[in-house]
């Protein structure tokens, strides 16, 4: 069974780095797209962007100047980051498999960005 | 980007009615929609992708549909375990949109 889980500091100072890990279980990150999805109190959704199984990326272009993917395959996992946060960036922040559609997510984790 | 219009932002409804849930693309996005369900405290949940196909293990009182690039979530007999928020997705262009999510409760 495909299981993502989302780790990292839950408080961020504003102008610094967010950084979270999603380590995936029960299926090789070398195949398939594994993307950050963020819930935005109120509800809002967004999409992040995604690294694929060759390690390119893809980002939305709102974030694209503070946005990076990365992965570790001898880990099967993937990182975020997001740099120069701002009090806009608190969410709850998704990982989850796939491009297009989202089957697999994990339990998402609440950042705060708040002196 | 492509903007989700989806309606209504929030709707009660009694057990065993049937609730239908509409999102209006603001452009051609062919099949390339999805819904997902989220329930308090959860992650959402994939129901319907491809507008109509209904994902492993959803019940099948859950369909989609597909007018031009009007898309509608139906749940013909709606029960306690459906009530969360709904929202639509397209995957036709980057980046991915989502609608702003109907929260559907029990009247």
């Amino acid at each position: 069974e495909v299981q993502l889980q989302e780790s990292g500091p839950g408080l961020v100072k504003p102008s610094q780095s967010l950084s979270l890990t999603c380590s995936v279980t029960g299926y090789s990150i070398t195949s398939n797209y594994w993307g950050w999805i963020r819930k935005f109190p109120g509800n809002k959704m967004e999409w992040m962007g995604y690294i694929s199984y060759s390690g390119s990326t893809s980002y939305n272009p709102s974030l694209k100047s503070r946005i990076s993917i990365t992965r570790d395959t001898s880990k099967n996992q993937f990182f975020l980051q997001l740099n120069s946060v701002t009090t806009e960036d608190t969410a709850t922040y998704y990982c989850a498999r796939g491009p297009t559609r989202f089957a697999y997510w994990g339990q998402g984790t609440l950042v705060t960005v708040s002196s | 980007d492509i903007q989700m219009t989806q309606s209504p932002a929030s709707l009660s409804a009694s057990l065993e009615e049937i609730v239908t849930i509409t999102c209006q693309a603001s452009q051609d996005i062919g099949n390339w929609l999805a819904w997902y369900q989220q329930k308090p405290g959860k992650s959402p949940q994939l129901l319907i992708y491809g507008a109509t196909s209904l994902a492993d293990g959803v019940p099948s009182r859950f369909s989609g549909s597909r007018s031009g690039t009007q898309y509608s979530l139906k749940i013909s007999r709606l029960q306690v375990e459906d009530i969360g928020i709904y929202y639509c997705q397209q995957a036709s262009s980057a980046p991915n949109t989502f609608g702003a999510g109907t929260k559907l409760e029990l009247k």
